[in-house]
Parts: structure tokens; C-alpha cells; sequence
């Protein structure tokens, strides 16, 4: 029974650059959700996106950062033209429709040059 | 507004000792669930307990344990004759009580096991 994937593990990138994150709920899971964790903030919610639609985006930063979870596919988080404040762990996590409980990816690693 | 306190930012003990990881924290709703997860050092978040606010019974799964207390706004995480494999950054998270909200993060506990 796959886990949460998310891929790249790792990802760097230089200033100005364009950053893809991509997520796979675990089967059976429609539900997705995207944190990030920064080294003195801790773990900060971004977004939360059923099929093809975005529910809860009160996270995510005004500029920059989108984030997508279409039909067929994994859910994808962009950060459009990254900053070295964008360094961080992203995590990715799902659940199932009227679950509470959020089982996480094992994250992606983001460095900007 | 929502919070969750981990008032210890490190613990580190000896192999075998008993060790308790503390969480307080606040919400204005009536209906809410409180969760631990645990982040070893490869990094990734692992999923431990789920409780909702309506059930105040305490919780064993072997050597780790649960302490819910409404009273004091505190769900604290109490881990038996602790193993080097224990160490690891705890974070005790709360949500709304309904599917689909995010979770709150506490700051976590780094727990060190020496052996």
C-alpha cells in the first residue's frame, strides 16, 4: 500500500527560476494539502485542494505560489520565480473524503541558489 | 484563534528512561481533534494518534501513551523506557472538528535518546 509520494526528494534552483512540486495522495485519498516547514517557523499550512478545485488557499503566499489538483495526475505546487527566502521542506499530505486524520509525503527539499 | 504550545523546545535522556513530551492548546471550538506526529531524522512525518475532543479516555500503544486533559487544554505524549530509535522531532498539531481543515502546528520537541 503506497504511501503519499512526492517528487523531487530534492530540487534546487537558482533566483528567478521556476519550482514544481508534485504530490500523489495515497489510493483512495482525495483530498490534498500542502505545509511548509521553515527552519524557525515550523510547520505552516498553505493550501487545500480537492479534484480540481481549490478549497482552503489561506496559506499561501499572494505572489508567486500556485497550486493545482487536477482529474488525472498528482497535485502540483509551482513557486514562479524563487527567492532563497523559498528555501524550505515542502510536505504534501492527503486524506479521505470526511477523514480528519492527514497522513504526509515524505517531502521535497527545496534549495535556491 | 487556534494554537498549540510545546513549551520544551529539546529533551534529551538515557536509553530506558521516561520521558514526556507536553502540548497545550487553545481553540474556541467545541468540536476538535488533536494529533502527534513524528519526524525522524530522515525526515519525514509520521502520523502517531488522533483523538477528538469528545473522548477523554487516555491511550496505550505500547511503549508510547497518551494523556488528553480538557481541563487543561493539554495532550501530552509519554513515551516508556525510551530507545535511541525514539529520537526524533515531535509535533503535536490541532484542527477544527471537521474533514478537510488544516492542521496546527506546535513549534515540536526535539527528543534525543542516548544510549
Amino acid at each position: 500500500n503506497a504511501g503519499v509520494m512526492q517528487n523531487p526528494r530534492h530540487l534546487v534552483r537558482r533566483r528567478g527560476q521556476e519550482a514544481r512540486l508534485r504530490c500523489s495522495p495515497m489510493k483512495g485519498h482525495s483530498h490534498v494539502y500542502w505545509y511548509r516547514q521553515l527552519p524557525e517557523e515550523g510547520l505552516k499550512f498553505m493550501v487545500y485542494l480537492q479534484k480540481e478545485n481549490i478549497i482552503d488557499e489561506s496559506g499561501m503566499p499572494k505572489e508567486r505560489f500556485s497550486a493545482e489538483f487536477p482529474k488525472e495526475g498528482p497535485s502540483i505546487l509551482r513557486i514562479q520565480q524563487v527567492v532563497r527566502g523559498d528555501s524550505a521542506a515542502y510536505f504534501c499530505a492527503s486524506s479521505r473524503y470526511g477523514e480528519e486524520t492527514q497522513y504526509f509525503g515524505p517531502g521535497t527539499r527545496l534549495l535556491v541558489l | 484563534a487556534q494554537k498549540v504550545t510545546q513549551a520544551q523546545t529539546e529533551i534529551s535522556v538515557v536509553e530506558k528512561e521516561d520521558v514526556t513530551l507536553d502540548c497545550v492548546y487553545e481553540t474556541r471550538d467545541t468540536t476538535y481533534y488533536l494529533f502527534w506526529y513524528k519526524q525522524p531524522p530522515s525526515g519525514e512525518l509520521v502520523f502517531l494518534i488522533r483523538r477528538n475532543s469528545f473522548d477523554e479516555q487516555n491511550e496505550i500503544s505500547g511503549r508510547y501513551s497518551w494523556n488528553f486533559q480538557k481541563s487543561t487544554s493539554s495532550f501530552n505524549f509519554t513515551i516508556t523506557a525510551s530507545q535511541v530509535v525514539d529520537s526524533a522531532v515531535y509535533f503535536c498539531a490541532l484542527s477544527a472538528g471537521r474533514a478537510g481543515t488544516a492542521l496546527i502546528f506546535g513549534k515540536g520537541t526535539t527528543l534525543s535518546v542516548s544510549s
